[in-house]
């Protein structure tokens, strides 16, 4: 069965220093999400692709944080700098529902847990 | 913002008995879903429902869905201790079509 994949799945980081997410959407998915997760709390949705283009990046703190999805099918996420709350669970999901469509089923990767010291 | 609420937050029951967890919404939706997270891990799709339906089987999951309350539960019957995680109701407002996400029901199965 299909599973979107991430990378690393755990990241260790000193405050100030730059780190990167990777994520592989399952292969046909147009639509990829980024979310944030802090311990205890539901997903936050941080951005989302559909193929290339961004289509919400509205709790994206722009200062620091960045997306690219330049091929339309793996997407990295970056921090620079870390801050010590950005420690999290970060997630990547992928979907067949387009932007402005009615949410279908989400499947996530098994995330990236950041520890930023 | 938080669309969805879980309650309880945490529930500890034996196993062979059931779980009951409830989600409360405030906006009209398309659909609700329900996912599992196992600690430290991704969400995993458990049921979804739409807003013309009222139940939903999958298993030993049931799902019901009152609109007219903007509530919904899920049951899961016979517990084992694999069903230990914690549970998300995902809401699918009708007005933005993103998908909103409560901050969940942590369930122990104790053996």
């Amino acid at each position: 069965e299909a599973e979107v994949a991430q990378s690393p799945r755990y990241k260790i980081t000193e405050k100030s220093q730059a780190v990167a997410f990777w994520c592989d959407p399952i292969s046909g998915h147009a639509t990829l999400y980024w979310y944030r997760q802090i311990l205890g709390q539901g997903p936050e949705l941080l951005v989302q692709f559909q193929d290339e283009s961004v289509v919400d990046d509205s709790q994206l703190p722009k200062d620091r944080f960045s997306a690219e999805r330049l091929k339309g099918v793996d997407s990295t996420l970056k921090i620079q700098p870390a801050e010590l709350g950005d420690s999290a669970m970060y997630l990547c999901a992928s979907s067949l529902a387009l932007h402005g469509e009615v949410q279908e089923t989400q499947y996530f990767g098994p995330g990236t847990r950041l520890l930023v010291l | 913002s938080q669309q969805g609420e879980e309650d309880p937050q945490a529930l500890s029951i034996q196993e062979g008995e059931n779980a009951t967890m409830n989600c409360s919404y405030k906006t009209s939706i398309n659909n609700l879903q329900w996912y599992r997270q196992n600690s430290g891990r991704g969400l995993v799709h458990l049921i979804l429902i739409r807003s013309n339906e009222r139940e939903k089987h999958s298993g030993r999951l049931r799902v019901t869905l009152d609109t007219s309350k903007k509530s919904s539960s899920l049951l899961i019957t016979a517990s084992r201790a694999a069903d230990t995680a914690s549970y998300f109701c995902a809401t699918d407002a009708d007005s933005n079509y993103q998908l909103i996400w409560g901050a969940g029901t942590k369930l122990i199965i104790k053996p």
